[in-house]
Parts: C-alpha cells; structure tokens; sequence
C-alpha cells in the first residue's frame, strides 16, 4: 500500500498561472481532504469530500477548486495564482468504519508563487 | 467557534521529559488527537483519546484530558533526539468527520 501520494512534491509559479494538485489514495477511503499549512497557523481545511462526486468547501476555499471524479484522487487546482497561496498543500483521507476517523496524510506539495 | 491552541515551541534536553500542551474550546469533541510531523513529510497520527477518559499511556507517551479546563497534554518520557519533532494537538468537532488542528508545537531535542 502506498497510502496517499500528492504530485507534484515541489511547484514554483508566476502569479496568474494555474495549476492542478493531485491526490490518490489506496486505501478506498470515503473523506479526502485538502490542507494548506502556514508557518504559525496550522492546517487550515480548504476543501473535502465525503465520496465520489461530491465536495464542499472548507475553512479558506476562495482561490481554489477540486473534484473529485474518481474514488482514490481528489484534484485541487488554482485558476489563477496568487503570491498569498504560496503555501505547503496537503492531502489527507480518513475512513468511515468506526469512529476514531484518523486522517492519513500525503507527503505535502510545496507550492511557490512569485 | 472551534479552536485549538498551543505554544508554538519547546526545547528539552535528551532523556528528560516533554510536556506539550494544548487547549480547545469545543464541549462536544468526541476524540482529542495528537499527530506528529517530521520534517519534510506530512501528519502521522501518534496517539489518541475518547473523550470519556482522563488518561491514556501508550509506552513513552502519556496523553491526559481535563475535560472540565478543556486542556489536553502529551508528555513524552526519555527524550530522545528522534522525537524532535513537530506535534499537533487536534479535536474531531462537531461536524462529526472534519478534525481541527493546532498551530503545532515544534520540539527541539538537545543531545
């Protein structure tokens, strides 16, 4: 099991490009989940899904958009980016089965916007 | 609403004790988490507790809950230089699914 993967690691773009982060999962969760992390200000919650075909918007989701076609990928893109989405992105997924709900983290993608 | 909040940075020496700490605001969470992150990688979980107990010890850690002061702690027996770390307090709020994480506290471990 690979667990969750995120590609790409690291992105350096111009302001006003667009870009699509990948997420995929193996481990037939149901939630996915995007991150960004900030020095001093934890994860906040972008967007997240709670299965196939659909998403919802989190705590700071202007800026971005996901889908969510396929079961194990959960698609973050940005239209049109911007020096202040310069941040580590990550993806997370957790399962329904019991209770607990622990997340299972990607590696993170290090995103660079000049 | 939810909120958690803990020091953003701690520094003990090899083989002592670590205590990190953490508060949060909402009544009804159902499990209190603490993940860790090494550097250059995402969140692990490490350790857990049901909102229904006081205490929990899983070899080197031990996880308290105070429910009434809603204030939580890890502490981490033997220190080692491995355990350097970043360590984030998070809560399972009341939408049921989505968890709410600290700032993180970075322990620093000196040899």
């Amino acid at each position: 099991n690979a667990g969750v993967t995120q590609t790409p690691k690291f992105r350096v773009l111009k302001t006003g490009q667009s870009m699509t982060l990948l997420c995929a999962q193996d481990m037939n969760h149901e939630y996915m989940y995007w991150y960004r992390q900030d020095p001093g200000m934890g994860l906040r919650l972008i967007h997240y899904s709670v299965g196939e075909g659909t998403t919802a918007k989190g705590e700071v989701p202007d800026g971005y958009n996901v889908s969510r076609l396929k079961k194990q990928n959960f698609l973050l893109g940005l239209e049109s980016a911007a020096p202040s989405q310069t941040s580590v992105y990550f993806c997370a997924s957790s399962t329904t089965t019991g209770t607990r709900y622990e997340q299972y983290f990607g590696p993170g993608t290090r995103l660079t916007v000049t | 609403g939810e909120d958690v909040e803990q020091s953003l940075f701690l520094s003990v020496r090899e083989g002592d004790s670590s205590v990190i700490n953490c508060t949060y605001t909402d009544s009804s969470s159902t499990y209190l988490y603490w993940y860790k992150q090494e550097p250059g990688a995402g969140l692990q979980l490490l350790t857990y507790i049901f909102s229904n107990m006081d205490m929990k010890q899983d070899q080197r850690l031990t996880v308290l809950l105070n429910k009434k002061d809603k204030h939580l702690s890890l502490r981490i027996a033997d220190t080692q230089t491995g355990d350097s770390a970043i360590y984030f307090c998070a809560e399972r709020g009341t939408g049921g699914f989505k968890t709410i994480f600290g700032a993180g506290t970075r322990l620093f471990v000196k040899a």
